[in-house]
């Protein structure tokens, strides 16, 4: 079945440094999504990726699609303690009728 | 708006006790409703989804059941809990047929079996 997998699984980052989390699947998908959960929280719908080779910034975080549409990344610039959480990526498959496949997440420690 | 509510927001049960947790959502009609079950500092597990009244699915095999008797109301129960029932539990809706739009999750629940 669909594999999504996420890495890297933990991150501690110091407070201005940058740093990328990678999604990649076993299949082609049809778009790909990103989630934000704080410590406590729920999962936030972040942004969603649906051509191939798409890039697309929301503020310090960058996201891309690759070509192939088997892969992304989340690379976020300057971090912040605000970017404290877990980041889930979500991909969807064309035929899936609309059932996301989550990664594992990589949870985001920021050091001051 | 779309609302989504889900309660209760913590809950402590004994093994072998029954569970009912329920999700209702506001404002759309016809949404896609998702059960997901989160272990501590892990991903997203998916239990259950329904596309519509009466319409369930289920994604793995275990001591849950899911219902949606109206069309904006998903119960996930168990007639009796198990110490690995334990977790964050989290409803979803997405709009039907456009799950470009993302999903929308509710603020989960925390059981704790003991």
């Amino acid at each position: 079945g669909q594999q999504v997998m996420q890495i890297p699984q933990y991150q501690h980052v110091q407070e201005g440094e940058d740093f990328t989390t990678y999604c990649n699947s076993s299949t082609t998908l049809s778009n790909i999504q990103w989630y934000k959960q704080r410590p406590g929280g729920h999962p936030v719908f972040l942004i969603q990726l649906v051509k191939s080779g798409e890039v697309k910034k929301q503020k310090r975080l960058t996201f891309q699609f690759g070509e192939a549409k088997k892969n992304s990344s989340l690379h976020i610039t300057a971090t912040q303690t605000t970017d404290v959480g877990t980041y889930f990526c979500a991909g969807l498959k064309g035929d899936s009728w609309g059932k996301l496949q989550f990664g594992a997440g990589t949870q985001v420690v920021v050091t001051p | 708006s779309q609302t989504i509510h889900q309660w209760p927001a913590t809950l402590v049960q004994p093994v072998g006790s029954p569970l009912s947790l329920e999700c209702t959502v506001e404002g759309t009609s016809n949404p896609n409703l998702y059960w997901y079950r989160q272990a501590a500092g892990r991903g997203l597990q998916l239990l259950f989804y329904s596309i519509g009244i009466g319409q369930i699915s289920s994604e793995v095999p275990q001591n849950l059941s899911a219902s949606r008797p109206q069309d904006r109301q998903f119960i996930l129960s168990s007639k009796k809990l198990l110490l690995s029932d334990s977790g964050f539990y989290l409803c979803a809706w997405s709009v039907q047929y456009r799950p470009n739009y993302g999903y929308t999750f509710g603020s989960g629940t925390r059981l704790t079996v003991v």
